[in-house]
């Protein structure tokens, strides 16, 4: 069975300090992974996805099979980057289901 | 505006009532899913759905009952709430062509 992993329930970061946030995972195939993000307020969005190799909100994401991890990295992070974090896996094939991890809270210090 | 819509937003009933859930999807998706969302933010997935008339129990065992008659609605009943049921519920859909979710705005429910 998948399983996602964010060992940090909370991470703390001054403004345009470096950030990283974790996840290893668990899953014997070819995942597919995700960063949601949930601002104060706001409905859980998608941040980015593995399968893209894109940057949004200056915020990168690689894929590292050999560790199986997907950590998520900004080099500056704002005051607005302040929210819940999950990092989630797609097993692919036909099981459509999304595994999330437990979520990281990001506070990002003025 | 293709979305995904739950009502109501804030629910607070007491023991022994009956509730539905409303999730309502404009955008076409096959796929729904319901989480429930504790206070720690863990997300646990309780019902899903990848088509009309198919309904399938998630990874959390879950009192509440799921039933998807048209391809853009999927309800979430709970025939007798109780306090353990208070929660935030959040409603998913899915095109599996774009990959990820997108998510409703949730149901904070509150039983007393």
């Amino acid at each position: 069975a998948q399983r996602v992993t964010q060992p940090e329930k909370l991470l703390s970061v001054f403004k345009g300090a470096p950030v990283e946030l974790k996840c290893n995972y668990s899953y014997s195939g070819s995942p597919e992974l995700f960063w949601y993000v949930q601002y104060s307020r706001q409905r859980l969005q998608l941040l980015l996805r593995h399968i893209s190799r894109e940057s949004i909100k200056g915020f990168t994401a690689d894929l590292n099979k050999g560790e199986t991890s997907f950590h998520l990295k900004k080099p500056f992070a704002q005051e607005e980057d302040s929210a819940m974090y999950y990092c989630a896996l797609d097993s692919g094939g036909s099981n459509y289901k999304l595994t999330f991890g437990k979520g990281t809270l990001l506070t990002v210090n003025p | 505006e293709a979305d995904i819509y739950q009502t109501p937003r804030y629910l607070v009933i007491g023991t022994g009532k009956k509730i539905t859930l409303e999730c309502s999807q404009t955008m076409g998706h096959d796929k729904m899913y319901w989480y429930q969302q504790d206070p720690g933010m863990e997300l646990h997935l309780i019902h899903y759905s990848y088509g009309v008339n198919s309904t399938e129990k998630g990874d959390l065992s879950s009192e509440s009952t799921v039933s998807r008659i048209r391809t853009e609605h999927f309800p979430l009943t709970l025939e007798s709430a109780r306090p353990s049921h208070t929660s935030q519920y959040l409603c998913a859909s899915s095109d599996r062509g774009t990959y990820g979710y997108t998510f409703g705005s949730g149901t904070r429910l509150t039983v007393v």
